[in-house]
């Protein structure tokens, strides 16, 4: 079984429609993270959580929002999905400050909006 | 701020043959340099990184990557590809402390038998 796992794997809706998309972790970290990928644009942080009590905004976490339910489990939510939200996401973990160590990520969730 | 910048989106190449993806960097401080690779349908994997010491830094599956700070580069290489090769390379960069990992716009590697 995979260390990050992220639910849905795919997922089509329409515009605004309210999405969630989860991400559990047996890695034991602390931090986790979402990202965003867009092709040319390569990734960018929406959100990432030092522990359950520790929510911070990223890059581009505007028409996002977060919820770190459990030290395993970081879920991103699309309030009211537009189709410029249509992307790759993807969580990671990561088990100290990301300026030494390393990012280890899901499979990605690939959301459409139409 | 920081940011990194990969000069060729799709790089072909023939099996067997060497490859370089380019990586070049912008920091005001000390950085940090790590190169991931997604393969299909996956998600990305560390393939190496750079934090300090020697310049030249061996990655999996026979990677190497040379840190040059006059260049503020940090190419990618290997001296012979395999098919299995064929994915997207993402150069990142970093600083102390740092809460976030910034990406390149990826290189997507083809190699062709």
């Amino acid at each position: 079984d995979a260390d990050v796992t992220q639910t849905p794997r795919n997922r089509i809706t329409k515009t605004g429609k309210r999405i969630m998309l989860e991400c559990s972790q047996t890695k034991g970290h602390d931090r986790m993270y979402w990202y965003r990928q867009d092709p040319g644009l390569g990734l960018r942080l929406i959100y990432y959580s030092f522990d359950v009590k520790d929510i911070n905004k990223g890059e581009i976490s505007d028409g996002y929002s977060v919820s770190r339910q459990a030290q395993a489990k970081f879920s991103l939510s699309l309030e009211s999905a537009i189709p410029n939200q249509t992307a790759l996401y993807f969580c990671a973990t990561s088990e100290g400050t990301l300026g030494r160590g390393e990012l280890f990520f899901g499979e990605g969730s690939r959301l459409t909006v139409l | 701020a920081q940011s990194v910048t990969q000069l060729d989106s799709q790089v072909p190449v023939f099996e067997e043959a060497p490859v370089e993806l380019r990586c070049n960097y912008s920091s005001s401080v000390s950085v940090y340099l790590f190169w991931y690779v997604q393969y299909p349908n996956q998600g990305l994997q560390l393939l190496l990184k750079y934090l300090s010491g020697s310049t030249l830094v061996k990655g999996i599956n026979g990677f190497e990557a040379e840190f040059n700070k006059s260049q503020t580069s940090f190419h990618l290489r290997k001296p012979s590809v395999h098919i299995s090769d064929t994915a997207e390379y993402f150069c990142a960069v970093s600083s102390t402390g740092a809460n976030n990992l910034f990406f390149g716009t990826g290189t997507r590697l083809t190699v062709i038998p």
